[in-house]
């Protein structure tokens, strides 16, 4: 059974930075892409970034564009988002969600989720 | 990046049909037929409902149908129960040799 953990949410002032972990188990990571989907509590779903299974094809959201960094290990069946300079603007539910291919940009699995605030 | 656009809230009686669209442009619905629906219950993660704008994945009622016209995706429920009521969300391929994804904002279903 496919199971997606996300962990690394907090609380953190604007302008540090934050590191998301997505620890995947039930499949091989090595086969599909991979991407973050963050959710503001009551509001609509973003994507945020994207990684393909060999981490040579990556995008992001304007917004994040330049401040967060995607990566994956296939080995330790994981992949990561690097935060950095946040904003109070990014804090949300941080979703970790499985591409049902190399790069068919559906989500077939998602956990449950790493709430980021970003405040003063 | 533009969201793509969805009504903020439908709703329909038990056994009834509704239809939810999602307008997107050339360059993401228009182009792609990666459309994708979502379904979130409250505090609950989005579940797969359809992909490549008409299929079904296992498990999921045939009840829900998606279909696509030019840069309008749309997404049918049919004969509709309570545990229909939940927000849908839509999302599409967006980019060429990278990734580029874009939701809508979600459509609020109501089951009267």
């Amino acid at each position: 059974e496919v199971h997606l953990v996300e962990s690394g949410g907090d609380l953190v002032q604007p302008g540090r930075s934050l590191r998301l972990s997505c620890a995947a188990s039930g499949f091989n990571l090595y086969n599909f892409a991979m991407h973050w989907v963050r959710q503001v509590p009551g509001k609509g779903l973003e994507w945020v970034s994207g990684i393909s299974w060999n981490s040579g094809t990556i995008g992001y959201a304007d917004s994040v564009k330049g401040r967060f960094i995607i990566s994956r290990d296939n080995a330790k069946n994981s992949l990561y988002l690097q935060m950095n300079s946040l904003k109070p603007e990014d804090s949300a539910l941080y979703y970790c969600a499985k591409d049902a291919g190399i790069a068919a940009a559906y989500f077939d699995y998602w956990g449950q989720g790493t709430l980021v605030a970003v405040s003063s | 990046q533009s969201a793509l656009t969805q009504p903020a809230s439908v709703s329909g009686s038990p056994g009834q049909s509704i239809t939810i669209s999602c307008t997107g442009t050339s360059s993401d619905v228009g182009i792609y037929d990666s459309v994708s629906w979502y379904q979130q219950h409250p505090g609950k993660a989005p579940k797969l409902m359809i992909y490549e704008v008409t299929k079904r994945p296992s498990g999921v009622s045939n009840r829900f149908s998606g279909s696509k016209s030019v840069n309008t995706a749309a997404l049918t429920i049919s004969g509709l129960q309570a545990e229909d009521e939940a927000d849908y969300y839509c999302c599409s391929y967006a980019g060429t040799g990278t990734f580029d994804v874009l939701f809508g904002g979600g459509t609020k279903l109501t089951v009267l």
